[in-house]
This record gives C-alpha cells, sequence and structure tokens, in this order.
C-alpha cells in the first residue's frame, strides 16, 4: 500500500525553467514532509523539509507548496540548472517517533 | 557531508553465500535505518535500530537480521543469499528529536 504517491516519475526542464514535481498522501497523521534529492552513486541527501502548520517553505530556489486540505504538497525548483539533475523523493511521517514513507521518485533532467 | 559509509560499495556473489553489509557512522548518532531501494523505485525501511541492543523490522519484508552491538555500527547479514535479493541497500542514521536522516552512500549488491 502506497501511502504517499509521487508524480511525474520522469522531468525533462531546459535550463532556467521551473521543475515541479507533486506528492498526495492519505494518512492525516503526517506531520513531517521532506524532499530528498538523490545523485547516481550517492545516498539521498535532505533538501527541505515542511511542517503542516505552514503553507509554503522556500530555501533558495526550492520552494515546498502544501496544501493540507487537499492533502498534497509539492516541490518547486526555480531558474533550473543542469547540476539540479538528480532523482527527487518526497516522504512523509506522522510523528517523530515513526518512520519516513518515501514516495517513488522522479527522475528530473535539466537540459543545458 | 555527512559521515555515514558503507561496505562495500559492490558486490556480486552466487546464490546461497553469506554475506554482511557494514554500516558505521561516526557522529554519535542513535537511530540507525536500513533501506533497500530497487532501481527507479522508492525506499523501503526493511530494519531500524533506536539504540543499541535494539533493532525492529521495518515497513518491508526483508529475510535478512541486523544487529546494534555498538553505537556506530549497524550490520545486516542475508544467511543465504538469492537473485531476489538483488537490490541497493542503503543505510542511514538519526539523531533522536531530529528530524534529518543522514543517508550512506549504499551498497548495491547482485546476487548470481
Amino acid at each position: 500500500q502506497q501511502q504517499v504517491k509521487q508524480s511525474p516519475q520522469s522531468l525533462i526542464v531546459q535550463k532556467g525553467g521551473i521543475s515541479i514535481i507533486n506528492c498526495a498522501y492519505e494518512n492525516t497523521a503526517f506531520d513531517y514532509f521532506p524532499w530528498y534529492q538523490q545523485f547516481p552513486g550517492k545516498g539521498p541527501a535532505l533538501l527541505i523539509a515542511i511542517r503542516p502548520d505552514v503553507s509554503e517553505k522556500k530555501e533558495g530556489r526550492f520552494t515546498i507548496s502544501f496544501n493540507k486540505s487537499a492533502k498534497q504538497f509539492s516541490l518547486h525548483i526555480m531558474d533550473s540548472q543542469p547540476g539540479d539533475s538528480a532523482t527527487y523523493f518526497c516522504a512523509a511521517r506522522p510523528g517523530s517517533a515513526r518512520q519516513l514513507t518515501f514516495g517513488s521518485g522522479t527522475q528530473l533532467t535539466v537540459l543545458p | 557531508e555527512a559521515d555515514i559509509y558503507q561496505t562495500p560499495r559492490y558486490l556480486v556473489i552466487g546464490t546461497g553465500k553469506k554475506i554482511t553489509l557494514e554500516c558505521s557512522q561516526t557522529m554519535g548518532h542513535d537511530k540507525m535505518y536500513w533501506y533497500q531501494q530497487d532501481p527507479g523505485m522508492e525506499l523501503h525501511l526493511i530494519h531500524y535500530s533506536y539504540g543499541v541492543n535494539s533493532t525492529e523490522k521495518g515497513d518491508l519484508s526483508s529475510e535478512s537480521t541486523v544487529s546494534r552491538i555498538r553505537t556506530e555500527h549497524f550490520p545486516l547479514t542475508l544467511e543465504s543469499a538469492r537473485p531476489s535479493h538483488t537490490s541497493q541497500y542503503l543505510c542511514a542514521s538519526s539523531e533522536p528529536g531530529v528530524d534529518e536522516q543522514f543517508f550512506g552512500p549504499g551498497t548495491r549488491l547482485t546476487v548470481l
């Protein structure tokens, strides 16, 4: 049972464009929503995270938008660069004592 | 960059062999995790530990076993490898009360 659904599976964006990756969840007990970035041959690394008490969080070119009523959250990468080409995973967790549930991943390719 | 190490990075082995995947972290984190990740797919938690002598099974059933005798060391063992165990295995750690998980580079296991 997939509790966090991620789309699209792959995304190709031109340099300078906006990359948007979406995730939807079902468990209303989720209270922590991180995004991880994974380069080939490396483990995932935390990119940005949000809690449901805010609707948006921005760190540099990366923004998380959170819609609690729709049970959806998305990652926006502004001014996408070839160096952003990686696989991005959303995740969710129902409380600090519980474990992360990951989405299926989005392979982003930013063309030069 | 996180100080969490996994060895070997790549392993090709025949069916029936016993293998141990090593994971060590130098950050003093109490919590450690093992994830299984098939190519292009989400991460599935197979084992976790909250501290020395504490181990729990994750959401994905696995024939592997783990041990936590020292805080910094969390090895994963397969008693008899099979082709169905072919996958990437990622180790991670975190501090209690801190949301971020730090991942190692992974071990890519192929069982022939």
